[in-house]
Parts: structure tokens; C-alpha cells; sequence
């Protein structure tokens, strides 16, 4: 049972490139997240999901975007990466409403 | 809106002194409330939560939070601090609604003397 995982650990990108982060959980969990946690600023929910199939926006979900075609699976994209994007992100994963999130590892990633 | 505070951004107490860690909420309902824990370059672990029943909640590694619904406060305790505590905590307030979406403080870092 790994929990939730995360790929990849770490990543440099130049401006304007794309990229996907994935997540995935085991634990058959219904409800997925994906954060960015930047200094002084505790972690702001990017995207959310509530099941196979759906995606809402979260606190600050300008510049990203994501799917989940597959329950345990809840991938991040970013279409044009900007420095404002660096950060790291944590993707988090839920049984549903008043259950714990359980986190992944993060990922690092910087944008020159 | 829902928000946390956590007043405190840095922290700083000697090994084996009391700790207390301070978080408020901002919810119209009863709140979900949970604290967190991240260790450097690590992701969160949960350390406690309250959802309803004793306001008095007991976690892991001898972490303990009152609710106090008048103050809109749940701190974070522990008695006799070791210098592996040293780390970021961070207090939540589920949201409302059926998302199960938190809503994080901005995290108080402990450091801990020898």
C-alpha cells in the first residue's frame, strides 16, 4: 500500500513550456486535490475532483489544468509555465467530506 | 468566508519545554479541524482532527488540541518538546459543502533548542 504518489520528484522548466504532473493513490479514494504551497502562504488549492470523471476549480487554478479519466489517477498540467509557477506541489487524496487527506511526497518544480 | 490564522509564523522553544502552537478559525457551522505536520523536503502528515464529541483531542507523537468554540480557537499542545519536532505545522478548516476541500493556515515553524 504506497498512498499517494507523485511523479515527478523534481522538475526545471524554461518559460512557456508544458508539462504534467501526476498523482496517484491506492487507496481507492474518491475525492482527489492538487495544492502549491509557497512560502508564508500555507497550501492554496489548485483543482479538485470529487470522483472519476469530474474536476472543479479551486482557490487558484489560473494557468493549470487537470483530469481524472482513471479514479486512482489525477494528473496536473501546465500548458505554458511561468516563473509565478514555481512552487511545490502536493497532490492529496480523500474518502470524501470530514475524512482525513492523505498527501504525497511533493513535487518541486522551478520555471527560469 | 472560511479562513485560518495561524498567528504565529516562527517559533522558537528549548527541548523538554511546553509547546502550544496557536490556530483560529473563521466558520459559520460546527468545523472539521485538523492539525498537520511537515517534516523538511516531506509531505503532511495528520497528526490530529476534532469533528465532534470531547473538545479535548488527543494525536500522535504526544500532540494534543483543545476546541474552544467561543474563542474560535484550536491550539496545538504538547507538554515536553524534542528537538524531531522541529517542523512546520499547519491548522485546516474543512469547508463547506460536500468537497471535502480544506482550508489551511499560512503554518507556524518550529524550531527547537538543544
Amino acid at each position: 500500500n504506497a498512498g499517494v504518489t507523485q511523479t515527478p520528484k523534481f522538475r526545471v522548466l524554461k518559460t512557456g513550456q508544458s508539462m504534467t504532473l501526476l498523482c496517484a493513490q491506492d487507496m481507492n479514494h474518491e475525492y482527489m486535490y492538487w495544492y502549491r504551497q509557497d512560502p508564508g502562504m500555507g497550501l492554496r488549492l489548485i483543482h479538485y475532483s470529487v470522483g472519476e470523471g469530474t474536476t472543479a476549480k479551486g482557490e487558484v487554478p489560473d494557468g493549470y489544468n487537470v483530469s481524472r479519466l482513471k479514479k486512482q489517477n489525477f494528473l496536473l498540467g501546465l500548458e505554458s509555465a511561468a516563473p509565478s509557477q514555481t512552487s511545490v506541489y502536493f497532490c492529496a487524496s480523500n474518502r470524501g467530506r470530514q475524512e482525513t487527506q492523505y498527501f504525497g511526497p511533493g513535487t518541486r518544480l522551478l520555471v527560469l | 468566508a472560511q479562513s485560518v490564522t495561524q498567528p504565529d509564523i516562527h517559533i522558537t522553544v528549548s527541548e523538554g519545554a511546553s509547546l502550544e502552537l496557536r490556530c483560529n478559525y473563521s466558520y459559520g457551522a460546527t468545523p472539521y479541524l485538523f492539525w498537520y505536520v511537515q517534516s523538511p523536503g516531506q509531505g503532511l502528515q495528520l497528526l490530529l482532527k476534532y469533528f465532534s464529541g470531547d473538545t479535548l483531542v488527543q494525536g500522535i507523537k504526544g500532540f494534543e488540541a483543545e476546541f474552544k468554540r467561543s474563542q474560535s480557537s484550536f491550539n496545538l499542545r504538547k507538554p515536553s518538546v524534542h528537538w524531531s519536532d522541529a517542523a512546520e505545522y499547519f491548522c485546516a478548516v474543512g469547508s463547506s459543502g460536500n468537497t471535502g476541500k480544506l482550508i489551511f493556515g499560512q503554518g507556524t515553524t518550529l524550531q527547537v533548542k538543544p
